[in-house]
């Protein structure tokens, strides 16, 4: 059974970088044919996918937080992690790692999600 | 980018009622929708995957149909644990992944 779990710090300040890992259990980083991504929903509101990296490290954004948004893999760890740069009270949200299937680019397993707090 | 527009965004049922929820992409996914249903608190769960295919475990009252532009998620015969949020997904195009706003399935 696969299992994903979110890390790191629950507030972050103003124009700070928010730093994110997931940890992976039950399978492979490394044995391909999924999008490890990174999902966000603001409080009370609907989900936004930020981006994802694939095993091989090339990655893909989405182009509204493009600029400020880098994922990274570390395979050796079975890990993969966000990086949002400059972040305001808008980015106050519940982060969401997942695992997307090649097959049917849909997200079938999820972390359980961690509230990430912007404010001095 | 591709917008993904949910009817009704609120749904009044009771226990044993069929219930449909429908999504439409503002251009054509052909097939590449997903359904999701969520609770508070907890992270989305994946019901359907490609417009019509079952993920393994979810129980066969759940079902989804369409494709390009209208989806629809049809819940046979709605059960207690079913009142939650729902959320359909598109894949396709720029920026990949965009989801629905939700529609809440509450207690009649």
């Amino acid at each position: 059974q696969v299992q994903l779990q979110e890390s790191g710090p629950g507030l972050v300040k103003p124009s700070q970088t928010l730093s994110l890992t997931c940890t992976v259990s039950g399978g492979s980083i490394s044995s391909g044919g999924y999008y490890w991504s990174w999902i966000r929903q603001h409080p009370g509101k609907g989900l936004e996918w930020i981006g994802y990296i694939y095993y091989s490290g090339s990655t893909y954004y989405n182009p509204s937080l493009k600029s400020r948004v880098t994922i990274s893999v570390d395979t050796s760890k079975n890990q993969f992690s966000l990086k949002l740069s400059s972040v305001t009270a808008a980015d106050t949200a519940v982060y969401y790692c997942a695992r997307g299937e090649v097959y049917s680019n849909a997200f079938d397993y999820w972390g359980q999600g961690t509230l990430v707090t912007v404010s001095s | 980018d591709i917008q993904m527009t949910q009817s009704p965004s609120t749904l009044s049922a009771s226990v044993g009622d069929r219930v449909t929820i429908t999504c439409r992409a503002s251009q054509s996914i052909s097939s590449w929708l997903a359904w999701y249903q969520q609770k508070p608190g907890k992270a989305p769960k994946l019901l359907i995957y490609k417009a019509s295919s079952l993920e393994s475990g979810v129980p066969s009252r759940f079902s989804g149909s369409g494709s390009g532009t209208e989806f629809t998620l049809t819940i046979s015969s709605l059960q207690p644990d079913d009142f939650a949020t729902y959320y359909c997904q598109q894949y396709n195009s720029y920026p990949l992944w965009t989801f629905g706003q939700g529609t809440k399935v509450e207690i009649k």
